[in-house]
């Protein structure tokens, strides 16, 4: 787990604000993902990115965006079209060569009041 | 994506009882991840396995991979304290993506 960084650990909003939580890795790992999870849900992807300047939707893209401009950061932004935004995210990266397994940040708790 | 089901949802038990939960799927699948997640923490990576009837074991944790390679088990003995939290398997997708499936949440008690 160690090389992922997420700040801020606790997040709070008001409705109707954008707001960008980080994720930055010093692992030189070229793959990217972010991943939201509800209290006693499993993760569900939001974006990936397998490479810099490129992304990829996952599963529930709706009301996010990402970008990934250099290789050690992948931040997302939660706008204000996210409907439920409420929920624990996490960042996490992976070897292309090893490009299954994943290594996860310690996750950004984001409320929105 | 497809989902990948666990059961149970949630066990609890004593300390020292073993415990298990089952990863599903409907296709086979190339390979089957563990993760472990702590109560208030994040994914780790346990293992992962490729082969049909693969087993494989970590001190008192035991991986198997099915032989049609459509389902997992994880399999603790004589639980402790630390073992608590929710264990996901997880199945390889297309471009390095993962599909976790649904968790199983172990609580153990003294």
């Amino acid at each position: 787990d160690g090389g992922i960084t997420q700040s801020p650990k606790y997040l709070f909003r008001k409705e109707g604000q954008n707001v960008t939580l980080s994720c930055e890795q010093n692992l030189n790992h070229d793959a990217m993902y972010w991943y939201r999870q509800d209290p006693g849900q499993g993760l569900r992807l939001i974006y990936y990115s397998q490479i810099v300047n490129d992304f990829q939707k996952g599963d529930i893209a709706e009301g996010y965006s990402v970008s990934r401009e250099k290789k050690e950061s992948f931040p997302l932004t939660v706008t204000s079209a996210q409907k439920n935004p409420t929920a624990f995210y996490l960042c996490a990266s992976s070897m292309r060569s090893r490009a299954d397994t994943q290594y996860f940040g310690p996750g950004t708790r984001l409320t929105v009041l | 994506g497809q989902q990948v089901m666990q059961i149970p949802q949630y066990q609890h038990v004593q300390e020292g009882e073993d415990f298990t939960t089952y990863c599903n799927s409907s296709t086979t699948l190339s390979n089957i991840q563990w993760y472990k997640q702590r109560p208030g923490g994040h994914p780790v990576f346990l293992i992962q396995l490729v082969k049909s009837g693969e087993v494989k074991k970590q001190k008192r944790l035991t991986f198997q991979f099915g032989e049609a390679k459509k389902n997992s088990s994880l399999h603790i003995t004589a639980t402790q304290t630390t073992d608590v939290g929710t264990y996901f398997c997880a199945k390889a997708g297309t471009a390095s993506k993962l599909t976790f499936g649904t968790g199983t949440r172990l609580q153990v008690t003294l």
